[in-house]
């Protein structure tokens, strides 16, 4: 059973410029949460889908948003890129009511 | 406030046990975990606890928890130099029907051979 599939692994970008991430949760999981993580603030909740609604916001700029599609795969979008949003992005995947959450390897945006 | 609270740095011996510590806020969160994570990876969910429980056992992970006062452990027990990785801890809050993880600082756990 495949796991949680997270690409790009790495990526560079501008100031200024806008990325999309995407995440690929583990087939049959319907919930996919993202999370922000850098050195000085941690891990925190951007947002959480499940079958392909919003239904939780974390407390970030409305530059940061996202989307699920139907079969479940998830993307989130950063507009308008800042130096502070160079992080690892992590998505999990998980099938309520079950409490395992199982994550991706993340991927790692750079922004010059 | 939001923080759940580790200690930042652990250094054990091989073979010794490492017990790591987390100080969680919401008393009304159902499912503690505790994560590993390794140099430019992702999280690795090692194991979880539902809140009415006090232990829980994994082969050399025991994980206990103290609900009155919002303490979380993780012991390994004869750690291995493949040990060495921050461990976060994570408390499940619900709100409004959903759920987000409210992740720990992390604790460096490294072992000495």
């Amino acid at each position: 059973k495949a796991g949680v599939t997270q690409t790009p692994r790495y990526l560079i970008k501008t100031r200024g410029q806008q990325v999309t991430l995407s995440c690929s949760p583990i087939s049959g999981h319907r919930s996919v949460s993202w999370y922000q993580q850098t050195p000085g603030q941690g891990l925190q909740f951007l947002f959480e889908y499940f079958s392909e609604t919003q239904r939780n916001k974390g407390n970030f700029p409305g530059r940061f948003s996202g989307r699920q599609f139907s079969n479940s795969r998830s993307e989130m979008n950063v507009s308008t890129l800042e130096l502070g949003d160079s992080a690892l992005y992590l998505c999990a995947s998980s099938l309520p009511p079950s409490p395992e959450a199982f994550f991706g390897q993340g991927t790692r945006l750079t922004v010059v | 406030g939001e923080d759940v609270e580790q200690s930042l740095f652990l250094s054990v011996r091989e073979g010794d046990s490492s017990v790591i510590n987390c100080t969680y806020t919401d008393s009304s969160s159902t499912y503690l975990y505790w994560y590993k994570q390794e140099p430019g990876a992702g999280l690795q969910l090692l194991t979880y606890i539902f809140s009415n429980m006090d232990m829980k056992q994994d082969q050399r992970l025991t994980v206990l928890l103290n609900k009155k006062d919002k303490h979380l452990s993780l012991r390994i027990a004869d750690t291995q130099t493949g040990d060495s990785a921050i461990y976060f801890c994570a408390e499940r809050r619900t709100t409004s029907g959903t759920y987000k993880y409210i992740f720990g600082t992390g604790t460096r756990l490294k072992v000495l051979a």
